[in-house]
């Protein structure tokens, strides 16, 4: 069975980096059939696609994060993550990883939630 | 881009069916798409992915009490017998050239 667990801090500060790592266990991350991505929902709000990776490192991003996001993968690991940069209030929400297909989103993380405060 | 367009609200008895709709902007009418569940406090769910043609698949675990179908750019989920943990914000979800993105959800309430 496959799961998705995030990691990372979560509490960051203004102006700074926030980072999050997805550990992928049950199937190697390096499968060719699938993206890894990074999903947010603000409080109370709807769900916002940040970007997704191929095992062999492209990413794609959404437009709205698109210059503040950074996405990688470490095969080895079987691990993905984002960065991303200069924070502000509005970046609060919870972050989920996920596993893509062309036709959705298969598997969801559990989420974590991260607060952008001083 | 798609754009997916639902509903913010739907309600229905216990016992009941519901219909949930998420439209798809013309150029994209022929998508795939996905519907999720997202209950309060969890994270979402993947319910099935469903076809232009009305064809569905379930993901794993699903009961039968849900389904999905298809009328042009309009993609259905189906809810019969509700009960009340279906109590749920709904999301559909469609791709396209490596992007993916979400409708803005239908809080389902069950009365």
């Amino acid at each position: 069975q496959l799961q998705l667990q995030e990691s990372g801090p979560g509490l960051v500060k203004p102006s700074e980096t926030l980072s999050l790592t997805c550990t992928v266990s049950g199937a190697p991350i390096s499968r060719s059939t699938y993206y890894w991505g990074w999903i947010r929902q603000a409080p109370g709000k709807g769900l916002e696609w940040i970007g997704a990776i191929y095992y062999s490192g492209r990413a794609y991003y959404g437009s709205s994060l698109k210059s503040r996001a950074t996405i990688s993968v470490d095969t080895s690991s079987n691990q993905f993550s984002v960065r991303l940069t200069s924070v502000t209030a509005a970046d609060t929400a919870i972050y989920y990883c996920a596993r893509h297909l062309f036709s959705g989103t298969e598997y969801w993380g559990q989420g974590i939630p991260v607060t952008v405060s001083s | 881009q798609p754009v997916l367009t639902q509903s913010s609200s739907a309600s229905a008895s216990l016992g009941s069916s519901v219909k949930l709709t998420c439209t798809l902007n013309s150029d994209y009418r022929n998508h795939i798409i996905a519907w999720h569940q997202q209950q309060p406090g969890k994270a979402p769910r993947y319910l099935m992915k469903l076809e232009s043609s009305g064809r569905y698949s379930k993901g794993s675990g699903l009961l039968d009490r849900f389904s999905g179908s298809t009328s042009g750019a309009d993609r259905y989920l189906i809810i019969s017998n509700l009960q009340s943990d279906d109590e749920a914000v709904y999301y559909c979800e469609t791709w396209d050239s490596n992007t993916w993105v979400f409708g803005g959800g239908t809080t389902l309430t069950v009365l």
